[in-house]
């Protein structure tokens, strides 16, 4: 059965502080990994993995894939408390005979003053 | 990306009554597709709204219950029907732009309380 793990489910942290959110998964066909900042409804698109080792960054935000491990991460440096949100974790199989993104159960970040 | 436009944006609703949600779009997509989101859970895809045919609907998903319509390439709607307390969940379109494309971008969702 595919799946999606992230982990941690929840994290507090201060301002400033530096956060790295997890992402495991296990699909039978696999064509790229996409982070996606959620603040209230509708989540936002962050970035989208397709090679092992490559980091996509944007600013205080980077992104790296192990497909040799089946793991990404989400880091985030110099936290502000605009950054507190739920950032999910999805793999897109699609274009393999599957048709939609298999979500993770996101990682709920607070980031206080 | 595409501006994707969702409504009602969220909606008290009665049990047993109906509510009908709009997705609309700034350009032609090629795939469109509904989401649930359940109170701290992650997003459930409910089904592919195809153009000019009947949806393609996951597991679990009926269209009975779950009715989507997508007369172009721009517009589509998923109604909730017969509403229960357990219906209760964030709603979100979702679009991808062009054919081969990864990138999925969402509406801005609807959040949904059935009393």
């Amino acid at each position: 059965e595919d799946k999606v793990v992230q982990s941690p489910l929840s994290l507090v942290v201060h301002e400033g502080d530096t956060v790295t959110l997890n992402c495991s998964y296990e699909v039978t066909n696999f064509r790229s990994l996409l982070w996606y900042k959620q603040e209230k409804k509708a989540p936002t698109f962050l970035f989208m993995l397709t090679s092992s080792g490559i980091e996509k960054k944007s600013g205080r935000l980077s992104s790296i894939l192990d497909k040799k491990e089946l793991f990404s991460i989400l880091n985030i440096t110099a936290t502000q408390t605009g950054d507190s949100a739920v950032y999910l974790c999805a793999v897109d199989p699609r274009g393999t005979g599957a048709n939609n993104l298999f979500f993770g159960t996101g990682t709920r970040l607070t980031v206080i003053p | 990306s595409a501006v994707i436009s969702q409504k009602p944006s969220r909606d008290i609703c009665q049990r047993g009554t109906s509510l009908t949600i709009q997705c609309q779009v700034d350009s032609q997509v090629t795939m469109m597709f509904w989401y649930r989101q359940q109170p701290g859970q992650s997003l459930t895809l409910i089904a592919t709204a195809n153009q000019g045919s009947e949806a393609t609907y996951e597991s679990g998903f009926v269209i009975d219950k779950f009715p989507i319509s997508r007369p172009n390439l721009t517009f589509s709607t998923l109604t909730v029907s017969n509403m229960s307390p357990e219906d209760s969940s964030i709603y979100l379109c979702s679009v991808v732009g062009r054919q081969g494309d990864t990138e999925a971008f969402f509406g801005q969702g609807t959040r949904l309380t059935v009393v």
